[in-house]
């Protein structure tokens, strides 16, 4: 899968408490995105990232954090995780501009 | 990002070429036309994207029309494993953050 690598694959977790996904590429791509999705709704952009300390905000990121320190991860924070985020989570990678976005295996997670 | 219409869903049988319609009227002059794939418990696949000329790859053909406002996506002999939700995405800009619809689910029937 193009060298994206999703952590945890599965995660149950409590409402109210802060939840961490990884997203890790091997492949030195410069764009990183996180994307949410749910039936009925589809793949919705939370937020995308342009480069090592660069961010910005997709369709639905209210509620969500991210940060990249380094090329090669791009970390999505939920700091006190609601049910309405229970939600299959793909992080994506790109070279850049019209290129061809690589999606990994997605994170399933579960907030009780 | 231009607004498309695809077919909710379309079946086809095995080894019959499959034409995926997309309309996407409102796509600006610099929008190139993406096309990706979800399998059944999988995150999305690249298919095939084009700017103005019809683009073929080892997975499928993509026609644009000559005013832009439609594609066609062209699986040639639909197997078994092209069935799937497939996503039309005019897009254009730097950033290449993409914005999905809710795409045409593909059944394939042997």
């Amino acid at each position: 899968d193009a060298g994206i690598t999703q952590s945890p694959r599965h995660k149950v977790t409590e409402t109210g408490t802060p939840v961490t996904l990884r997203c890790h590429q091997t492949e030195n791509h410069r764009y990183m995105y996180w994307y949410r999705q749910d039936p009925g709704h589809g793949l919705r952009l939370i937020h995308y990232s342009y480069g090592v300390k660069d961010t910005d905000k997709g369709e639905v990121s209210d509620g969500y954090s991210v940060s990249r320190s380094k090329t090669e991860d791009f970390l999505l924070t939920l700091e006190s995780a609601t049910s309405s985020q229970t939600s299959v989570y793909f992080c994506a990678i790109s070279v850049g501009s019209n290129s061809p976005l690589h999606f990994g295996n997605g994170t399933r997670l579960t907030v009780t | 990002d231009a607004k498309t219409t695809q077919p909710n869903s379309m079946e086809s049988n095995e080894e019959e070429p499959v034409h995926l319609p997309c309309n996407h009227s409102t796509i600006s002059g610099t929008d190139y036309i993406h096309w990706y794939r979800q399998l059944p418990s999988q995150g999305p696949e690249y298919v095939i994207h084009g700017l103005t000329s019809n683009v073929n790859n080892r997975m499928a053909s993509l026609a644009i029309a000559e005013d832009r406002k439609s594609s066609t996506l062209i699986l040639h002999r639909a197997t078994l494993r092209d069935a799937a939700v497939y996503y039309c995405i005019p897009h254009g800009g730097a950033t290449n953050k993409l914005i999905f619809g809710t795409g045409t689910l593909l059944a394939v029937q042997p």
